[in-house]
């Protein structure tokens, strides 16, 4: 059974960075047609897609944050990584680790998330 | 990017109900609309993808319809379990957008 489990501080204070990781059991991170990700829900909001990569290693970064984000990818150890640079406290959310597996358009596997405190 | 709006932002139905959700795209995406379930202090669960077919796992009470700008996600019998939040989420065009959530209370 795929899972997907995200890891990383809980508190980080305003304008360092945010570094979470998700190892992912059950399954190979670069199987051909994985699309893994990141999305984010602040407390009490909606869901929004910060980062994704397709198996090939091709990156997508949302818009409104791609100055600040970097994905990457360690096959060595079954993780995908998700760094924010420059928080501040609208970077408070619930980071959940995201796959879309298979050729499929559709997050059907999910971490439980962890929440991230942006505060002095 | 595209934008999501869902309606109504909450509705309180009692066990039995049939439920409908509305969903609308700033703009058409086909059928590459998606439905997610989300519980309090759980991440969201897939439900619908496609805009009508129904993710293995998830009860034949959860049916959807719709393409182009206007979607419907509706539940035909509501049960103590299905009272939670629901999401559309198109998957047509970068970023992958989501409504603003719809909350299905007890009545």
């Amino acid at each position: 059974q795929l899972q997907l489990q995200e890891s990383g501080p809980g508190l980080v204070k305003p304008s360092e960075t945010l570094s979470l990781t998700c190892t992912v059991s059950g399954g190979s991170i670069s199987s051909r047609d994985n699309y893994w990700g990141w999305v984010r829900q602040p407390p009490g909001e909606g869901l929004e897609c910060i980062a994704s990569i397709y198996y090939t290693g091709t990156t997508y970064y949302n818009p409104s944050l791609k100055s600040r984000v970097t994905l990457s990818v360690d096959t060595s150890k079954n993780q995908v990584s998700l760094s924010l640079s420059s928080v501040t406290a609208a970077d408070t959310a619930v980071y959940y680790c995201v796959l879309s597996h298979g050729s499929g358009s559709y997050f059907d596997f999910w971490g439980q998330g962890t929440l991230v405190t942006v505060s002095s | 990017d595209i934008q999501m709006t869902q309606s109504p932002d909450s509705l309180s139905a009692s066990v039995g109900d049939r439920v409908t959700i509305t969903c609308r795209a700033s703009q058409s995406i086909s059928r590459y609309l998606n439905w997610y379930q989300q519980k309090p202090g759980k991440a969201p669960k897939l439900l619908i993808y496609a805009a009508s077919s129904l993710q293995s796992g998830v009860p034949s009470r959860f049916s959807g319809s719709g393409s182009g700008t206007g979607f419907t996600l509706s539940i035909s019998s509501l049960q103590p379990e299905d009272f939670a939040t629901y999401y559309c989420q198109q998957s047509t065009s970068t970023p992958w957008t989501f409504g603003q959530g719809t909350t299905v209370e007890i009545k």
